[in-house]
């Protein structure tokens, strides 16, 4: 165990379901992060959150929705994905953006959409 | 933005001789090059970093070197062992925290 932990660790759902993925970390790390992973390609940010705010979308489509309650808890909702959306989602935190240290990933969410 | 380029895709070593992964970064900013290693059904996890200020960094069998002339760091593990065998991730940040990833080398140990 890392100190972050990602539930479900597998997820298989249609176009149409709707479901959240969610992210927890115990570290007292201010930060949050979303990355996707996919296949032979690099990690991919999608959404980073410090101190409960988020500061950075990168370009997501809408049918990914971050949510940060307070800064251990940290989800990603999801509605009418696409196949190609399919993909290793990691969470990670660390002590905050500004102090330009190291991330704690989680094991990730294996997606399946079909 | 930042870019960086990780080579090779795939490395396979025989067991007990030495890896050599190369990074490159765009970005004159950046002054913070983690390495993470990724297991088979795990995240990634940080194995070594180093900072602009310092050229060398070594722990045990791993050693990351850094060239901010040139924008070169590298990964170097010696005296390879099955268990090294994973997808190593190289990185570089600037002072706002944000890490840039390479693609990732798979790295085959064969006994």
């Amino acid at each position: 165990e890392t100190g972050v932990t990602q539930t479900p660790r597998h997820l298989v759902m249609g176009m149409t379901n709707k479901k959240s993925l969610k992210c927890e970390q115990h570290l007292g790390h201010n930060a949050m992060y979303w990355y996707k992973q996919s296949a032979k390609k690099p990690l991919e940010l999608m959404f980073v959150y410090n101190f409960k705010e988020q500061t950075e979308n990168n370009s997501v489509p809408s049918r990914f929705s971050p949510e940060c309650p307070n800064s251990s808890h940290l989800f990603l909702h999801l509605h009418t994905l696409q196949p190609e959306d399919s993909a290793l989602y990691l969470c990670a935190s660390s002590q905050d953006t500004g102090q330009g240290g190291g991330y704690t990933f989680g094991s990730g969410t294996r997606l399946t959409v079909v | 933005g930042e870019n960086v380029e990780q080579h090779p895709s795939t490395l396979s070593v025989q067991e007990g001789d030495s890896a050599v992964i190369k990074c490159t970064y765009s970005d004159s900013a950046s002054n913070y090059f983690p390495w993470y290693k990724q297991e088979l059904g795990k995240g990634p996890q940080l194995i070594i970093d180093i900072r602009s200020n310092v050229g060398e960094k070594k722990d045990q069998r791993i050693a990351v070197t850094l060239n901010k002339t040139a924008k070169h760091f590298s990964l170097h593990i010696t005296e390879t062992q099955p268990e090294d065998s994973a997808v190593y991730f190289c990185a570089a940040g600037d002072s706002w925290g944000k890490l840039q990833f390479g693609a990732g080398t798979q790295v085959v140990v064969t006994p």
